[in-house]
């Protein structure tokens, strides 16, 4: 099975709301990614998890939130977002980050609208 | 850091053609996949080809690692093909996406 798994599929959000995006993965990965993808753009990495420990933020603002609660699970909270955060927010596993040989596998995306 | 570069921008194919897309790297990587994004987002690995060749049904691809390109071959395009073609290299730890080549292929 390399599937990866992400809800909802379709979000809309007031600026002053919460919201959670939620990543699952059942390959026994150890790295999982969330990256976000304008339109008409190529995806940009913003966070990565290393065996449940956060490796890499890219400068993201911290109304993004990232969260590995287990080796499987990923999710995204969302407080006070702006309009220009309207996404595709793309999640992926992989089986170790850093390794020459790895391959990273995508979900499906959630797409995201702030009003 | 680096560059990753593909061409054509764009490409529109009527069905049954062939067509070459290509990728070009201005640095050594450590591997290399190309992807296809769909018109519904999702992205579906098509190849982790971090030099040589490698063939999947209608479509292959090629790196030479020391000329720094790879080819994505699409033979006998069919209008499923559509979509935007990424290829990505790992760099620094970091997966970096070339801007995409948007193809249509008309029935």
């Amino acid at each position: 099975d390399t599937e990866v798994t992400q809800t909802p599929k379709h979000l809309v959000m007031g600026m002053t709301n919460k919201k959670s995006l939620k990543c699952e993965q059942h390959m026994g990965h150890r790295a999982m990614y969330w990256y976000k993808q304008k339109a008409k753009k190529p995806p940009e990495l913003m966070f990565v998890y290393s065996y449940e420990k956060l490796s890499i933020n890219e400068s993201v603002p911290s109304r993004f939130s990232p969260e590995c609660p287990n080796s499987s699970l990923l999710n995204l909270h969302l407080h006070a977002l702006q309009p220009e955060d309207s996404a595709l927010y793309l999640c992926a596993s992989s089986q170790a980050h850093g390794s020459s040989t790895d391959t990273q596998y995508f979900g499906p995306g959630t797409r995201l609208t702030v009003l | 850091g680096i560059q990753v570069e593909q061409s054509p921008p764009d490409l529109i194919l009527q069905e049954g053609a062939n067509s070459t897309l290509r990728c070009n790297f201005s640095d050594s990587v450590n591997n290399l996949q190309w992807f296809h994004q769909n018109p519904w987002g999702q992205l579906i690995n098509l190849f982790y080809i971090p030099s040589g060749t490698k063939q999947n049904g209608r479509l292959s691809a090629t790196t030479v690692a020391t000329e720094r390109y790879s080819l994505l071959y699409i033979s006998s395009s069919q209008t499923t093909d559509s979509g935007v073609y990424f290829c990505a290299v790992e760099y620094g730890n970091k997966l970096v996406f070339g801007a995409g080549t948007i193809l249509r292929v008309k029935s």
